[in-house]
């Protein structure tokens, strides 16, 4: 399974636009590009995902690289519900989702 | 339509116990797979059924096992309970979307081992 690094953690203040990264460079061209999100005692969210162009949704968008060794969510503005453990996920296949250690997004009042 | 529900929420077993955890997915939904959430370890995938069939499996002992049943509702067991069991198990069904599938967890199991 292609493996994503991503940073530990970040911050972002309130109504601000938020961008978090994720390396993939191991990417291979049927790998989709999905990102969920974990809040507080809750079970992961899926948030949004890609193959090749850029994507937008209610929640976010995913911008996704030429050559698809790097992709960013971004949220548009920050609010204090974004507050969570953001994940980047290839995946090739159904069902099976590899977790890494995801971003840990504070949000700053 | 309801989310993916899991029963119970809480749950507190001994070491050598067995226990069986139940998912009931999004309604529609034929492939559900299993997680197991710990602080050491992160979010790690057990297995996925679908249409009664495992599709996945990750990489734990014989002693986690599941099943599915032809209305899609999953059931995980742990046999020979161990400390290290205690975590939160999360289920997961799956809506096929846009070329992949899209995953909808529920709020989990959390299962402490004493």
């Amino acid at each position: 399974d292609a493996k994503t690094t991503q940073p530990n953690s970040m911050e972002s203040n309130e109504e601000e636009p938020v961008h978090l990264p994720c390396n993939h460079s191991t990417i291979s061209g049927t790998d989709y590009i999905h990102w969920y999100r974990q809040l507080p005692s809750q079970g992961p969210e899926y948030v949004i995902h890609g193959l090749t162009s850029n994507v937008n949704n209610r929640m976010a968008s995913l911008a996704i690289a030429e050559d698809r060794k790097s992709s960013t969510l971004i949220l548009h503005r920050a609010t204090l519900r974004d507050a969570a453990v953001y994940y980047c996920i290839l995946i090739n296949q159904g069902g099976k989702l590899i977790f890494g250690q995801g971003t840990e997004l504070s949000v700053k009042p | 339509k309801a989310g993916v529900t899991q029963t119970p929420r809480y749950l507190i077993k001994t070491r050598g116990q067995q226990v069986t955890l139940s998912c009931s997915p999004i309604s529609g939904h034929r492939s559900v797979s299993w997680y197991q959430q710990t602080p050491g370890q992160g979010l790690q995938f057990l297995f996925e059924y679908f249409s009664e069939t495992q599709r996945n499996k990750g990489n734990f002992p014989g002693r986690f096992s599941g099943r599915q049943f032809s209305n899609s509702r999953s059931e995980m067991n742990v046999s020979t309970l161990e400390l290290g069991d205690s975590a939160l198990y999360l289920c997961a069904s799956a809506l096929w979307r846009g070329g992949t599938d899209t995953q909808y967890f529920g709020p989990g199991t959390r299962l402490t081992v004493l």
